[in-house]
C-alpha cells in the first residue's frame, strides 16, 4: 500500500472551511484514497473514499490531484464537532487473495476553535 | 439501527489475569477486526476475520487470541502473555473483498482496558 504524508496538526476556525492535504505520491493505479477521522476515545468514523475523481458527500468533499500524488479533504463549514484526528489511508480493492488490512498512521490532530 | 457492540467499556484486570473483549455486529459484515490503540498513537491491527471460523494474525498479534465461530461474533481474549496490555482496544467489520466498500470499516466504541 502507498505511503501517506499528513501535517500533525492544525487549527480551523468554527464556520470556516477546514483543507486537509495528505500526500500520496507512490500511489497506484487500482488504490483508492479513503478518510477517516477519530473523536477523542471513540471509534474511527469513516468519511469519504475515492479513486480518482472528484467525491462529495453529506460530510466532506474530496479533491484528488490529477495525477494522484496528494489529496484533500474539504470540510465546508467546519463546527467544534469536527474537532478530531483525521486519518488518510491509501488502499486497494481487497481480494481474496490480497485479503488485508488498512493501516492506520498518525493522522492529522484537526481542532476548530470558537 | 445496525451497528457494532463492544463490551464492556471500561474493564481493570490484574497482572496474570486473562480477559475477552466482545464484540458483536448486525451488519451482517463478512469482515471483522481488532485493533489496539495506544495514548497519542495510531491504531495497530491485532488480529482480522475473514469469514467464519477463519482469522488471520496483524502486527501485533502475539499474546492476543480470537475466535469466529459465528458471522456476528468475533471475541478477543487479552492473555497474561501480553506484556503491556494498557490500551484502548476498537473492534471493526467491513463488507467482503472485490469492492472499494470492503475497505470501509464501520467501528465500535472500543473497550478501554487498564491492568493494575
Amino acid at each position: 500500500d502507498a505511503k501517506t504524508t499528513q501535517p500533525p496538526s492544525m487549527d480551523c476556525a468554527e464556520g470556516r472551511a477546514a483543507n486537509l492535504p495528505c500526500n500520496h505520491s507512490t500511489i497506484s493505479g487500482n488504490e483508492y484514497v479513503y478518510w477517516y477521522r477519530q473523536i477523542h476515545s471513540q471509534g474511527p468514523q469513516y468519511i469519504i473514499h475515492g479513486l480518482k475523481n472528484n467525491e462529495t458527500n453529506e460530510m466532506a468533499s474530496l479533491i484528488i490531484t490529477e495525477d494522484r500524488k496528494s489529496s484533500t479533504l474539504i470540510l465546508p463549514h467546519a463546527t467544534l464537532r469536527d474537532t478530531a484526528v483525521y486519518y488518510c489511508i491509501v488502499r486497494g480493492l481487497m481480494t481474496t487473495d490480497s485479503w488485508g488490512k488498512l493501516q492506520f498512521g498518525a493522522g492529522t490532530q484537526v481542532v476548530v476553535t470558537p | 439501527d445496525g451497528g457494532i457492540t463492544q463490551s464492556p467499556k471500561y474493564l481493570f484486570r490484574k497482572e496474570g489475569q486473562n480477559v475477552t473483549l466482545s464484540c458483536e455486529q448486525n451488519l451482517n459484515h463478512d469482515a471483522m477486526y481488532w485493533y489496539r490503540q495506544d495514548p497519542g498513537q495510531g491504531l495497530r491491527l491485532i488480529y482480522y476475520s475473514q469469514i467464519v471460523n477463519d482469522f488471520q494474525k496483524g502486527d501485533i498479534a502475539e499474546g492476543y487470541s480470537v475466535s469466529r465461530e459465528k458471522k456476528e461474533s468475533f471475541p478477543l481474549t487479552v492473555t497474561s502473555a501480553q506484556k503491556n496490555p494498557t490500551a484502548f482496544y476498537l473492534c471493526a467489520s467491513s463488507k467482503g473483498p472485490g469492492t472499494s466498500g470492503a475497505n470501509v470499516l464501520t467501528f465500535g466504541a472500543g473497550s478501554r482496558l487498564t491492568v493494575l
